[in-house]
């Protein structure tokens, strides 16, 4: 069946280091994927999506590059900030697994000043 | 737009009892999903709706659940007979089909705490 398999965390960084989280995933078809964060006392938004192969979705300085020969969507951005803490959800939506998407176990990011 | 929105935001009920939970989506949306996510955990699919019917159901909803979205439009979820492992965030999401990537648009969340 479909799964997403995210890197653990915790991730702790300083202000302006550089973040990568892997993100692998098995899906049947040709799916979708997304990038979601969940901030501290909020609900889960998306924070980007690519949808065919070699796509790169980006947002807020983000970016995740879909990989179809490697199965893999790693979040990366360049200089982060205290303000991306949160929890980072991967996902996929298959349209021949059914109408659920499928989101890996989320990894938690510590961002310190 | 004031986006998804779920009614209660917290629960806390004894085991045994049954919650009904409410989920408004976002108005011109016609998907409508639930999820369930426990702590450290990403959000477990429940459920789908595409406008009124239930299209797709997970195995870990079991007979003790059941959902409606009579009209299409707002949705609930309704525990009978709560057992402690049914401790959880429930979240509520919705989407409008647009033919890939299905976007999903999620409400705050319910919590439910069964002593």
């Amino acid at each position: 069946g479909n799964s997403v398999t995210q890197m653990e965390g915790p991730v702790t960084l300083s202000e302006e280091a550089f973040l990568t989280i892997n993100c692998t995933y098995t899906a049947t078809g040709y799916p979708s994927l997304f990038w979601y964060v969940q901030y501290p006392g909020e609900g889960l938004q998306l924070l980007l999506k690519a949808t065919k192969a070699d796509d790169k979705g980006s947002n807020k300085g983000f970016e995740a590059t879909y990989r179809k020969e490697t199965t893999s969507f790693h979040l990366e951005k360049g200089s982060v900030q205290v303000s991306d803490s949160a929890v980072y959800f991967c996902a996929l939506s298959d349209p021949t697994g059914g109408f659920k998407t499928i989101f890996g176990a989320g990894t938690r990011l510590f961002v310190k000043a | 737009d004031t986006g998804v929105s779920q009614d209660p935001r917290h629960k806390i009920t004894k085991r045994g009892q049954n919650v009904t939970f409410r989920c408004d989506p976002i108005s011109e949306h016609n998907r409508l999903y639930w999820y369930r996510q426990t702590l450290g955990q990403g959000p477990e699919f429940l459920t789908y709706f595409q406008n009124e019917a239930q299209l797709e159901k997970s195995r870990l909803l079991s007979d003790r659940f059941s959902a409606e979205r009579p009209k299409g439009s707002f949705s609930t979820l309704e525990i009978q007979r709560t057992e402690q492992g049914d401790s959880a965030m429930y979240l509520c999401a919705s989407s409008s089909f647009r033919g890939t990537g299905d976007e999903q648009y999620f409400g705050p969340g319910t919590r439910l705490t069964v002593t």
